[in-house]
């Protein structure tokens, strides 16, 4: 499974748009790339997965540059309930027998 | 929509119990997990499940941990001889035959061992 390195935390306001970045410079020919979002006490909620390009859905929007050696998870005019931790993970599409879940990202978004 | 769910929703035991944590995943779906968080800290992988066999597991998942799928519906962990450390919240996920990593959690159960 590749490597994924997130900002630990970021901060935004209610209504812009939230750019969150992975890194995953050691991604495989057939790896995808999944994005989770986790509330509290809650378990984690699968928000995007793409391969490459442009990936949008009716939450989130996912970027993959061409080298695929990173990805953006862009959540357009968030609102405080997209407080939450997001994490990045990355590897076959096939396989996903085994799941390795980082530190993740923590998104705190203020009035 | 079809969900993951799990009983109870929180659990308390005495150190040297066992516990059963027990999970309906969706009804289609092929591959089952296991995970476990404890407070304050990352998600964990324990155990994934298909074929009514185990796929892998984690250095977590010891020879007090077992999973099973009983019948066509429920999908259980045990912890024999639970411990302080097995505090946590167990979270079930399961996905489909091509999912890759597109799983869907349960709400979890939270375990407290006293």
């Amino acid at each position: 499974l590749a490597k994924t390195t997130q900002p630990i935390s970021m901060d935004s306001y209610e209504g812009q748009e939230v750019n969150i970045t992975c890194s995953h410079n050691n991604i495989a020919t057939n790896d995808y790339i999944t994005w989770y979002q986790q509330f509290p006490s809650q378990g984690p909620r699968f928000i995007i997965q793409g391969y490459k390009t442009k990936v949008t859905n009716e939450v989130a929007s996912l970027f993959i540059p061409a080298d695929r050696k990173s990805s953006t998870l862009s959540l357009p005019r968030v609102s405080l309930s997209d407080t939450a931790v997001y994490y990045c993970l990355v590897g076959p599409y096939t396989g996903g027998f085994k799941t390795i879940f980082g530190a993740g990202t923590r998104l705190f978004v203020k009035a | 929509e079809p969900e993951v769910t799990q009983t109870p929703s929180h659990q308390v035991t005495q150190m040297g119990q066992e516990v059963i944590l027990r999970c309906v995943p969706i009804s289609n779906h092929l591959y089952f997990y296991w995970y476990r968080q404890i407070l304050g800290q990352k998600v964990e992988f324990l155990v994934s499940f298909y074929n009514n066999e185990i796929s892998e597991k984690s250095e977590i998942f010891d020879d007090q941990f077992s999973v099973e799928r009983p019948d066509g519906s429920n999908f259980t962990l045990k912890i024999r001889s639970t411990k302080l450390e097995d505090s946590a919240m167990y979270f079930c996920a399961s996905r489909d035959l091509m999912g890759g990593y597109e799983q869907y959690f349960g709400p979890g159960t939270r375990l407290t061992v006293t």
